[in-house]
């Protein structure tokens, strides 16, 4: 079936520095990518997404690039700080429909 | 900006007791949908609510387990059934074309489940 691996399972950084997440995914058909920030004890937070059409998008410190070639997408944390800190979950969508698949988490540590 | 919010935002239920979880969005919605999220562990979805008809649940999920009604496009329940241990979980709503965001996915801030 559909699965989206994500890595690594744990990240720690030095604020400031940058912080990379990487996610494959195995549905040719997934045509949409989005990116949450779960806090502890709060819901997951959409902080950016991309879509099949695109190789890249930035906001801000954040930013995406999708590969479909090679099934991955990336999300890139420039000049991190420690309210960086949170897990990070990929997800891509099960073929062109609305449903998610979401990958392991990242559990990125910013320390100060 | 519109907020979802969920009750209740925790709990702790003896095993064999129902819980019945509420989504309340404050403005309407094309979609919404039901996740758990195991301790320590990623999203999985149980189900789409849909409205004014019976929920669609995923491979591994069914309807005596976690009936779910939407009666309107701001509201949904979930209701955990018979509960056991392993039902411990996160559960979460999410819900789609919120404000005017369609094809993407906002979620409420869930409802922690402690079941003895």
């Amino acid at each position: 079936g559909e699965n989206v691996e994500q890595h690594p399972s744990t990240l720690s950084v030095q604020e400031g520095d940058s912080a990379v997440i990487k996610c494959t995914y195995s549905d040719s058909a997934s045509n949409y990518f989005p990116w949450y920030k779960q806090e502890l004890g709060k819901g997951p937070q959409l902080i950016i997404d991309i879509r099949s059409n695109v190789g890249e998008k930035k906001d801000q410190r954040i930013a995406v690039t999708l590969n479909k070639t090679a099934k991955h997408f990336s999300l890139h944390i420039t000049e991190t700080q420690p309210e960086d800190s949170a897990v990070y979950f990929c997800a891509a969508s099960r073929g062109s429909s609305y449903k998610l698949i979401f990958g392991s988490g990242t559990r990125l540590l910013v320390r100060p | 900006s519109a907020v979802i919010s969920q009750k209740p935002s925790r709990d702790i239920c003896q095993r064999g007791t129902s819980l019945t979880i509420q989504c309340q969005v404050d403005s309407q919605v094309t979609m919404m949908f039901w996740y758990r999220q195991q301790p320590g562990q990623s999203l999985t979805l149980i189900a789409t609510a849909n409205q004014g008809s019976e929920a669609t649940y995923e491979s591994g999920f069914v309807i005596d387990k976690f009936p779910i009604s939407r009666p309107n496009l701001t509201f949904s329940t979930l209701t955990v059934s018979n509960m056991s241990p392993e039902d411990s979980s996160i559960y979460l709503c999410s819900v789609d074309g919120l404000a005017g965001h369609y094809n993407e996915q906002f979620f409420g801030p869930g409802t922690r489940l402690t079941v003895l």
